[in-house]
């Protein structure tokens, strides 16, 4: 089955700088790639996706890299702000296989003022 | 519209007990899912429906069971309860991932579980 690895666990940033968060995956047949962004006692939000047919995706301050050679992706955060701090989840997923999603272990991001 | 709920948010059992997790979706999904959260192991598939009256076993299957009777309802079991089975479980919801439609999974608000 697929296999998500992602790093960092743990980032620390200051206000305005930017994050880089990396996934690698295993199944070449995995061709979409949503990114989950969860607060404290929340629920796992989407925040970004990108599908295999696409290299960059951006949306204001977020932005997603996939390289299907490499079998790696990243999402890209830049003008961090403290509302950024939270945990976030990369995941692949195969379309023909129920949708069924594989989640890396998650990064915590923290914004420091 | 109040796309994905769960019931109950919160519950204490002992080991041996029995229990059943209730997830509702408003949105006319197709498949359904249930996950486990633990610390630093992020989410992982315990089990999950393509439609109604299938299932069928994710990552973490053992120790769980699930019935979709109707479509909007999803049911997670835990017929004798163990303390490894402590964890925040989530339910989500989503479209069947064709071809240029989105399959973003929709989550519930999860439900905090602990057995002593």
């Amino acid at each position: 089955g697929e296999n998500v690895e992602q790093h960092p666990s743990t980032l620390s940033v200051q206000e305005g700088d930017s994050a880089v968060i990396k996934c690698t995956y295993s199944d070449s047949a995995s061709n979409y790639f949503p990114w989950y962004k969860q607060e404290l006692g929340k629920r796992p939000q989407l925040i970004i996706d990108i599908r295999s047919n696409v290299g960059e995706k951006k949306d204001q301050r977020i932005a997603v890299t996939l390289n299907k050679t490499a079998k790696h992706f990243s999402l890209h955060i830049t003008e961090t702000q403290p509302e950024d701090s939270a945990v976030y989840f990369c995941a692949a997923l195969n379309t023909g296989t129920a949708s069924k999603l594989t989640f890396g272990t998650g990064t915590r991001l923290q914004v420091t003022l | 519209n109040a796309g994905v709920t769960q019931t109950p948010k919160f519950r204490v059992l002992k080991t041996g007990q029995s229990m059943t997790l209730l997830c509702a979706q408003d949105m006319n999904h197709e498949y359904m899912y249930w996950y486990r959260q633990d610390p630093g192991m992020g989410l992982r598939l315990i089990h999950y429906s393509v439609g109604e009256g299938t299932t069928a076993k994710g990552e973490v299957p053992d120790g769980y069971n699930v019935s979709r009777l109707k479509k909007q309802n999803f049911l997670l079991g835990l017929e004798s309860a163990a303390p490894s089975q402590t964890s925040v479980y989530f339910c989500a919801s989503s479209t069947p991932g064709t071809s240029g439609r989105a399959v973003e999974q929709f989550f519930g608000p999860g439900t905090r579980l602990t057995v002593l």
